[in-house]
């Protein structure tokens, strides 16, 4: 089956602690996006990568890291720095060569600081 | 001002009635518009989508543009406990502009 996986589903932090969230699509999609999802906020985009070994910061990138090695992985780093990360985190892909950027999400990974 | 606007609810329908969620935008550039749908606890995904101006069906789902208004609506005709969920609107420009930009989302319950 095609699709975006994200893991893990369910994700614990101690303050002061660097997590790395994982995402994997097997759509040949060229483009993948990393956003936050809170209560009353809607979705805010953290960064995106159209290419490998390319991406941009998105609306809140601070506080966050991202690697692009491989087309099909785009693992997201929440670091110390980010004073607010308990926060509900989607992966989505596209086709970059498409103008319509129909985005296709993850089942998400909620992170949670104690 | 929000590039995008779009009334969280709650919306509680009884099932059956026809439902119709909106979004207004400030941005005359947009040039796609999509709506999403999100279960609980999931991921969002792809319901409908449109070009510029124009109505397009999809079943029970009827995706409408009005760009004159910079006004978009989502309709649901027999709706089902199924469908509740929260529904995001999201648009983008045309060419090399592919950020997306997102509605806060309508919460939407269909009471059997």
């Amino acid at each position: 089956d095609g699709g975006i996986t994200q893991s893990p589903k369910y994700l614990f932090r101690k303050e002061g602690q660097n997590v790395t969230l994982s995402c994997e699509q097997n759509l040949n999609h060229d483009a993948m996006y990393w956003y936050r999802q809170d209560p009353g906020q809607g979705l805010r985009l953290i960064y995106y990568s159209q290419i490998v070994n390319d991406f941009q910061k998105g609306d809140i990138a601070e506080g966050y890291s991202v690697s692009r090695e491989k087309k099909e992985s785009f693992p997201l780093t929440v670091t110390s720095a980010q004073k607010n990360p308990t926060a509900f985190y989607l992966c989505a892909s596209s086709m970059s060569e498409t103008s319509l950027n129909e985005q296709f999400f993850g089942p998400g990974t909620r992170l949670t600081v104690l | 001002q929000k590039e995008v606007e779009q009334d969280p609810g709650p919306l509680s329908v009884p099932e059956g009635a026809i439902v119709s969620l909106n979004c207004t935008y400030s941005n005359s550039a947009f040039q796609y518009f999509m709506w999403y749908r999100q279960y609980s606890r999931k991921g969002p995904e792809l319901l409908m989508y449109t070009y510029s101006s124009g109505n397009k069906e999809d079943g029970r789902f009827t995706a409408q543009v009005d760009k004159s208004s910079k006004y978009i609506s989502l309709f649901i005709r027999d709706s089902q406990p199924s469908d509740s969920a929260t529904y995001l609107c999201a648009m983008s420009e045309a060419g090399n502009n592919r950020k997306l930009i997102w509605g806060l989302g309508t919460s939407l319950g269909v009471n059997p």
